[in-house]
């Protein structure tokens, strides 16, 4: 069973610093992996969806990387601001289908950025 | 287009006591999620359908039945609460374009079983 971890489950940095948020996955048959971002009392909102044929995704200052074969991805946050403070959450999709109803999340790493 | 909206925002249940969730969209999607968020996991579907008049079971479907109404309107009922049923629960919608399936989320419904 595909089981997704991300770790820390908390990080605090300072405004300015570029950094990184980590995703694993047990079952490297994938077939696209996602990343979302979560505001207090919110829903969530699709920032970067990396295909199983894809290495990266970029949007802005985030950039997303998938290594199937060692079952790891990151997203690379540039130049933090206060304003990326959320929780962010990896889902992936099993290779089975591209059906949405596939998707295994992870917990979620709860960003701070200290102004 | 408001997207995702789910009613209550917050609900207050005693064991036993039965409630509906409500969840529409207008984004005139064909398929619709439920999910329940808990402390320290990620989401886990509980129901989905994925056209009007069709539903199917997720990965936590026990406790909970769900009604697609229409194709703008998905609703999750809880026969009996249980303190284990207390959650954030989600609504999703999604649409398909191209190889992708992209999701839709609602802002959530906080649910506490006394």
């Amino acid at each position: 069973k595909q089981e997704v971890t991300q770790i820390p489950a908390a990080l605090s940095v300072p405004e300015g610093e570029n950094l990184v948020l980590n995703c694993s996955f047990t079952d490297s048959a994938i077939y696209n992996l996602q990343w979302f971002r979560q505001d207090p009392g919110k829903g969530l909102t699709s920032l970067l969806l990396i295909q199983s044929s894809q290495r990266e995704q970029t949007s802005g200052r985030l950039n997303a990387s998938l290594d199937k074969s060692s079952g790891r991805s990151t997203l690379y946050i540039a130049a933090s601001q206060p304003g990326d403070s959320a929780t962010y959450l990896c889902a992936v999709n099993d290779d089975t289908s591209s059906s949405a109803s596939k998707i295994i999340f992870g917990s979620g790493t709860r960003l701070s950025i200290r102004p | 287009n408001a997207g995702v909206t789910q009613t209550p925002k917050f609900q207050v249940l005693k064991t036993g006591q039965s409630m509906t969730l409500q969840c529409a969209q207008d984004m005139n999607h064909n398929s619709m999620y439920w999910y329940r968020q808990d402390p320290g996991m990620g989401l886990r579907l509980i129901y989905y359908s994925a056209s009007e008049g069709t539903t199917d079971k997720g990965e936590v479907p026990n406790g909970y039945n769900v009604s697609r109404l229409n194709k703008r309107e998905f609703s999750l009922r809880l026969e009996s609460a249980a303190p284990s049923q207390t959650s954030v629960y989600f609504c999703a919608s999604s649409e398909v374009l191209g190889q992708q399936e992209t999701q839709y989320f609602g802002p959530g419904t906080r649910l506490l079983v006394l």
